[in-house]
């Protein structure tokens, strides 16, 4: 069965710092996908970063980088020079790639990030 | 191009009644997804449809619950006789088809149960 553990259920950050948000991950599937996502007080769901199980480099998308250990089953999420609305629930959630399966996604407890002035 | 769209934001109901959550994925979706978040927890699967068909509703309360995307309107995802542990946020995500990467969230209905 597909598992997502996130151990961290809060964090706190300095401004401008860097931090790293741990997810590791159980599944059987050979391919899949990672993501995380943010979900501000207001409540949506912001789609942040993807990894695929079969990319080579680590993802990146501006301050947003996802720290992938294949072997270790880990996906951390780190935010580089944290800003004031970064804080938020952060989400690590998987997908199982087979095409011939549908994408179900599999979220995490999620940590809350707590970022200080 | 709109995003996913869900109405209403808000939804209250009294215990007993029936509440209605739409969904609209995005334009050129067939794939539609609904996840719930209780208070304090992350977002766990409930159904998965295609038009006019459910694919899996393995995360689906046996009872009271029933969702479907019929081949014209949105997707309805509908409750009975609700009871205050259905207070929650209810999250419609699309998809275009099995090789995309992403799943597309909408805002997302709070419904509260009095």
């Amino acid at each position: 069965a597909q598992k997502i553990t996130q151990t961290q259920p809060g964090m706190f950050v300095q401004e401008k710092e860097a931090v790293t948000l741990d997810c590791t991950y159980d599944t059987s599937d050979p391919s899949y996908g990672l993501f995380w996502y943010k979900q501000p007080s207001s409540g949506e769901m912001i789609f942040l970063i993807y990894q695929g199980s079969y990319d080579q480099q680590n993802a990146t998308e501006g301050r947003y980088s996802l720290n992938f250990q294949k072997a270790r089953k880990s996906a951390n999420l780190v935010i580089s020079a944290s800003q004031l609305g970064d804080s938020a629930m952060y989400f690590c959630a998987m997908r199982a790639m087979l095409k011939t399966s549908y994408d179900k996604v599999i979220f995490g407890p999620g940590t809350s990030l707590s970022v200080i002035p | 191009n709109a995003g996913v769209m869900q109405n209403p934001r808000h939804l209250v109901r009294r215990r007993g009644q029936e509440a209605r959550l739409r969904c609209s994925p995005m334009k050129g979706h067939s794939h539609v997804y609904w996840y719930r978040q209780l208070p304090e927890e992350g977002l766990k699967f409930m159904v998965y449809l295609q038009k006019e068909n459910i694919i899996d509703e393995s995360g689906m309360p046996k009872e009271r619950f029933s969702a479907e995307f019929p081949k014209e309107g949105p997707s309805i995802l509908r409750i009975q006789q609700v009871v205050r542990g259905d207070s929650a946020a209810y999250f419609c995500a699309s998809s275009p088809g099995l090789t995309s990467n992403e799943q597309f969230f909408g805002p997302g209905t709070r419904l509260t149960v009095l």
